[in-house]
């Protein structure tokens, strides 16, 4: 089965500090979603990458898919604490009926020091 | 636009009792249904998924049960509940693959 691992863990950062969160898989990314997740709450959804090289940017935070579409980074820019959360990376799996399942990676809980 | 919701937001059971937890999706028809439980410090674990009514894949073995009686009604039951069960349940929909899935907000069930 497809594994998704993320780092770091956990991250703390000063408010207006820029920083990166990595999606790493064992296999070919066929289609990768970020969501950002709020503690007790259910899970926002911010982008998805399907090609590699492909970058989105939404607001202050920017994802991308590397070549070989086996990593992911999400980079926020500029810090605030309205970014403080936890941030998820899910991928498509390949199912026998070839219906959608989505595998997501342990989560990279950030906070925002003001 | 479409909606999900999910009830209740949290729930406290005894060991050994029942569960019932309901999940509706609006706007939206024939969409695929997702079961998550989200235990502390892990990731989410897909516990059932449902591409249609009367149809349900269970992805791991356990003390739960999902049902789909009405196209956009998911439901995860339990007959007994056992402390490993308490978690953080997230329902789930979505269309086709490359498409995201939105979520509820998800029930705090704790078992005591």
């Amino acid at each position: 089965s497809q594994e998704l691992e993320q780092s770091p863990q956990s991250l703390i950062v000063q408010e207006g500090k820029n920083l990166t969160i990595n999606c790493t898989s064992s296999k070919t990314l066929y289609g990768l979603y970020w969501y950002k997740q709020k503690y007790g709450e259910g899970l926002i959804f911010l982008m998805m990458l399907q090609k590699g090289g492909e970058e989105k940017s939404h607001e202050k935070i920017t994802a991308k898919l590397d070549e070989k579409k086996q990593q992911s980074s999400l980079h926020i820019t500029a810090s605030q604490p309205s970014h403080a959360g936890i941030y998820l990376c899910g991928a498509d799996m390949k199912t026998p009926g070839g219906y959608q399942k989505v595998t997501f990676g342990t989560g990279t809980k950030l906070q925002v020091i003001p | 636009s479409q909606t999900i919701h999910q009830w209740p937001a949290t729930l406290v059971q005894p060991v050994g009792s029942p569960l019932s937890l309901e999940c509706t999706v609006e706007g939206t028809s024939n969409p695929n249904l997702y079961w998550y439980r989200q235990a502390a410090g892990r990731g989410l674990q897909l516990l059932f998924y449902s591409v249609g009514i009367g149809q349900i894949s269970s992805e791991v073995p356990q003390n739960l049960s999902a049902s789909r009686p009405q196209d956009r009604q998911f439901i995860l039951s339990s007959k007994k509940l056992l402390l490993s069960d308490s978690g953080f349940y997230l329902c789930a929909w979505g269309r086709d693959k490359r498409w995201p899935l939105h979520f509820g907000n998800g029930t705090r069930l704790t078992v005591t």
